[in-house]
């Protein structure tokens, strides 16, 4: 069974729209949220983190959202750029106390369109 | 600095063969994850060592995989027998220790086909 869920497979947006990527999870064990990004032939790198005990975290241009009560995460880009053109996962863990395990979605592909 | 490297990074293979992938992770990190990718997927987890100590392997499929660390550094993943159900791409990543807050640095994996 699929822990961390990112139902959109895909995602394309205008240059300096906003670009909205959403995660659901099941396990209310966890309390520690990532998003990692990814481009071709690379590892995925970290993007931005968010504690349960927060709702909301913002680094630059990426904001994570997060709703304990629905068990829904979402990444706000703004405004998306081209160079953002990735797959990004959503990752999860909590599970076991205290380890850095990690549980991922599926992962969404954005393009972004010049 | 030099991030984690993984060997090789393309490897084939015929059904039946035993295969190891190689992780060197970043220097003076302590934790050491391997997760496993497979087409249109996340990665997932397998097993991750702090040094030399295999903290958890609850993601490992079965008895066929095995990981090792003997010194803390290098990790070394081996498949048994390999099974065409095990292509996949084999990813390894470091961090300086195990909290939830410390960035796991992935490296670029080693994809893996079994014939």
């Amino acid at each position: 069974d699929q822990q961390v869920k990112q139902n959109s497979p895909s995602l394309s947006v205008q240059e300096g729209r906003i670009s909205i990527l959403n995660c659901d999870y099941t396990n209310s064990m966890f309390d520690y949220f990532l998003w990692y990004k990814k481009y071709p032939a690379e590892g995925p790198t970290f993007l931005i983190s968010i504690s349960s005990i927060k709702d909301k975290n913002e680094d630059g241009r990426f904001t994570v959202f997060l709703n304990k009560s629905a068990k829904h995460l979402s990444l706000h880009i703004v405004p998306s750029q081209p160079g953002d053109s990735a797959v990004y996962f959503c990752a999860a863990s909590g599970y076991s106390s205290n380890t850095g395990k990690l549980i991922f979605g599926q992962g969404t592909t954005l393009q972004v369109k010049p | 600095g030099a991030g984690v490297s993984q060997s090789p990074r393309y490897k084939v293979t015929k059904r039946g063969q035993d295969v190891a992938l190689r992780c060197d992770p970043i220097s003076g990190h302590v934790s050491l994850y391997w997760y496993r990718q497979a087409l249109g997927q996340g990665p997932e987890f397998l097993t991750y060592f702090n040094y030399e100590a295999q903290q958890d392997k609850s993601g490992l499929p079965n008895d066929r995989f095995s990981a090792e660390r003997p010194e803390g550094s290098i990790s070394t993943l081996t498949i048994q027998r390999t099974e065409q159900r095990d292509s996949a791409m084999y990813r390894c990543a470091s961090s300086l220790g195990d909290a939830r807050y410390n960035e796991q640095f992935f490296g670029p994996g080693t994809r893996l086909t079994v014939l």
